[in-house]
């Protein structure tokens, strides 16, 4: 079954740490990807996304994501992370083999020690 | 441009009630989406349509969940009787027609609803 992983659930940091979040997917052929982001008491926003060409898209708020598409992977990066990104961080995926619909993993919950 | 807009916010309600959830899509979207999301199970696809026609409500929990979208700028999820396993944020979101290199979701701010 198509399926998106996150496997980090929490992640601890402090600020000025880097930050790469772990995502991958078990779809074949070509692939959407997404990061959305999720403040706390907000609703979900679209962090960046890839459609096709370079494999490093760059989002909002500096982040950034690298497609890897040997690895099934798409993974959130921050070189210096801020108290306020204290949040929710969702990757989802569509393809064609899921008509287009959108596949969630299940999130990882960010906390930014000040 | 006006986002998704739902309405309540915030509803508190009894156990036995009957809650219905609005929202407007972003005018030109063509897909709309019920999501639910609570700290136990996290963000649960309910219900998604397509050119108001349902496409998928695998997700709906059980026959006291119902959903419509009665036009292109308007979808309401109701549920009835309510419980207090219920209680939960309910998202709507919506998108253009799902095609290739489409997906992207816009979400609104959610209706927070408590079941006593």
């Amino acid at each position: 079954a198509q399926s998106v992983s996150q496997h980090n659930h929490h992640v601890i940091l402090s600020e000025a740490a880097s930050l790469e979040l772990g995502c991958n997917y078990s779809y074949g052929g070509t692939v959407n990807l997404f990061w959305y982001v999720q403040y706390p008491g907000q609703h979900l926003q679209l962090l960046l996304k890839y459609f096709s060409g370079d494999p490093l898209v760059k989002g909002i708020k500096g982040f950034e994501a690298e497609f890897i598409k040997s690895k099934f992977s798409f993974n959130l990066r921050k070189p210096s992370v801020q108290w306020s990104d204290t949040a929710e961080y969702f990757c989802a995926v569509n393809a064609r083999a899921s008509n287009y619909q959108l596949i969630w993993g299940a999130g990882t919950k960010l906390i930014i020690k000040p | 441009d006006a986002g998704v807009i739902q309405s309540p916010r915030h509803e508190v309600t009894e156990m036995g009630q009957e809650v219905t959830l609005r929202c407007k899509p972003i005018s030109g979207h063509n897909s709309l989406f019920w999501y639910r999301q609570t700290m136990m199970r996290g963000l649960e696809l309910l219900i998604y349509f397509n050119n108001n026609v349902p496409i998928d409500d695998s997700g709906m929990p059980e026959d006291r969940f119902s959903a419509k979208m009665p036009n292109a700028s308007f979808s309401t999820l109701k549920i009835q009787p309510s419980e207090p396993r219920d209680s939960a944020v309910y998202f709507c979101a919506s998108s253009l027609a799902l095609t290739e290199g489409s997906g992207e979701l816009f979400f609104g701010e959610g209706s927070r609803l408590t079941v006593l």
